[in-house]
């Protein structure tokens, strides 16, 4: 079965400390791995896609790579502006639909 | 361009009660999918149109879901009659392609069922 697991649920930063998220998966057949920032009371907003292992993607302070079991979402310096939930979700062959994972729950403190 | 439109926003109802859910998704997206959203998890595919045929539905539950998407433009989900485990953000998402790098997703109908 499909599946994606993400790590921690929480995560409480100081401004300009750098962390990283992970989110592993299982799939019979990786199409695409996915990240999404999703703020209070909105939808999820697309950040990266990536699709096969080694490779990475980066948008400002944001870096994602992937692995064949794993991808990591890395954040530089941090900002209070920064803060929101992050979702990963994967596609494989069989599907034209996102598996979401539960997410990790960001905050950056100033 | 204007992003994908839902309504309404906030909706309370008792249960066994019946509601229902625009989406207007962005102009010439073809695909078009409903996801569900319960509190601290991450969103569930209800249901994938493309143009208005429907491509997945498995994880519907169609006793009491039903979704259209007549013209193959805008899309209405409706749930009769409604459970409290149905409380839940309603998202709606398009792509312009099935398999598109990214769906762009409207800000969701929060349902509260008491």
């Amino acid at each position: 079965e499909d599946q994606v697991t993400q790590s921690p649920e929480a995560l409480r930063l100081q401004e300009g400390e750098s962390s990283s998220l992970n989110c592993s998966y299982t799939v019979s057949g990786l199409r695409g791995l996915f990240w999404y920032r999703q703020d209070p009371g909105k939808g999820p907003e697309f950040l990266f896609t990536l699709y096969s292992a080694g490779e990475e993607k980066e948008k400002e302070r944001l870096k994602a790579t992937l692995t064949k079991k794993e991808s990591f979402l890395h954040i530089t310096a941090p900002k209070p502006e920064d803060s929101a939930t992050y979702l990963c979700a994967l596609r494989s062959y069989n599907t034209d639909k996102l598996i979401f994972g539960t997410g990790t729950r960001l905050q950056v403190f100033p | 361009e204007a992003g994908v439109a839902q309504s309404p926003r906030y909706k309370i109802i008792e249960k066994r009660q019946s509601v229902a859910f625009w989406c207007n998704p962005i102009s010439g997206h073809a695909t078009l999918y409903w996801y569900q959203q319960i509190l601290g998890q991450g969103p569930k595919l209800l249901i994938q149109f493309q143009n208005n045929g429907v491509v997945d539905d498995s994880q519907l539950p169609k006793d009491r879901f039903s979704a259209e998407r007549l013209k193959g433009v805008d899309s209405t989900l409706k749930i009769q009659p409604a459970k409290l485990e149905d409380s839940a953000v309603y998202l709606c998402a398009s792509s312009l392609e099935r398999q598109g790098n990214g769906y762009t997703f409207g800000s969701g109908t929060r349902l509260t069922v008491v």
